[in-house]
């Protein structure tokens, strides 16, 4: 398998412009995590997916980012319109529901908002 | 609510030097306990985790013990390698059915020749 995959893994914009930041799962994984690292607030758990239904948004910061999971081989996150305090990295991982809730993650995204 | 508190990095140590990074939890019930590993430049990995009391993790030469009277999980191991360097997360598992992870804050681990 290859893991978890994330694209872009750097994205440079300018404030107010959208960005969208996408992610497959492991295959046959049924959640997915969508969380953000930086240097003042540690790791963030944005939101998170169960059988592609969102289940607990209360990590999203404000109204500006949405995340979507259309199918369970593909989610993304959407930062409209972006500012530069959301400068970080964003790790997607995923896992399966039944067992210990071992997380697998990806690379991540790096975003950087001039 | 459940938290992870973990000690402040960074850390330096010489090589084959002895490593502990405490980690502590807050929880209900019997949480499984995890520590990962990041890289520079990478996605975090899973290093070893405990399920239940008195469990000990072990990979790599890194272990930890699942201690319910303390409500801890320090990684040790007892000689560390340059190839160690990275960020070393504790996290806990949410219980109930939730699935997430909460992590504690990374400890930074450098390891010089």
């Amino acid at each position: 398998d290859a893991g978890v995959i994330q694209s872009p893994r750097h994205e440079v914009t300018e404030m107010g412009q959208e960005v969208t930041l996408r992610c497959k799962p492991i295959s046959g994984h049924n959640s997915l995590f969508w969380y953000r690292q930086t240097m003042m607030r540690g790791l963030e758990l944005l939101i998170y997916f169960n059988n592609n239904v969102p289940i607990d948004d209360s990590g999203m910061p404000e109204d500006r980012f949405s995340a979507k999971m259309p199918n369970a081989s593909f989610s993304t996150l959407k930062i409209q319109p972006s500012e530069p305090r959301d400068s970080a990295v964003y790790f997607c991982a995923s896992s399966l529901m039944r067992g210990s809730n071992v997380l697998t993650f990806g690379a991540g995204s790096r975003l950087t908002v001039l | 609510g459940d938290s992870v508190t973990q000690m402040e990095g960074p850390v330096t140590l010489s090589e084959e030097a002895f490593l502990t990074i405490n980690c502590t939890y807050t929880a209900t019930g019997y949480p499984s306990l995890f520590w990962y590993v990041q890289y520079p430049g990478e996605g975090l990995q899973l290093l070893l985790k405990a399920t239940k009391a008195d469990d000990k993790g072990s990979n790599k030469g890194f272990e930890a013990t699942y201690r319910k009277e303390t409500t801890s999980f320090h990684l040790e191991k007892g000689s560390v390698q340059v190839s160690d360097s990275a960020v070393y997360f504790c996290a806990q598992g949410a219980s109930g059915s939730a699935r997430q992870l909460t992590f504690g804050s990374g400890t930074q681990l450098t390891v010089l020749p």
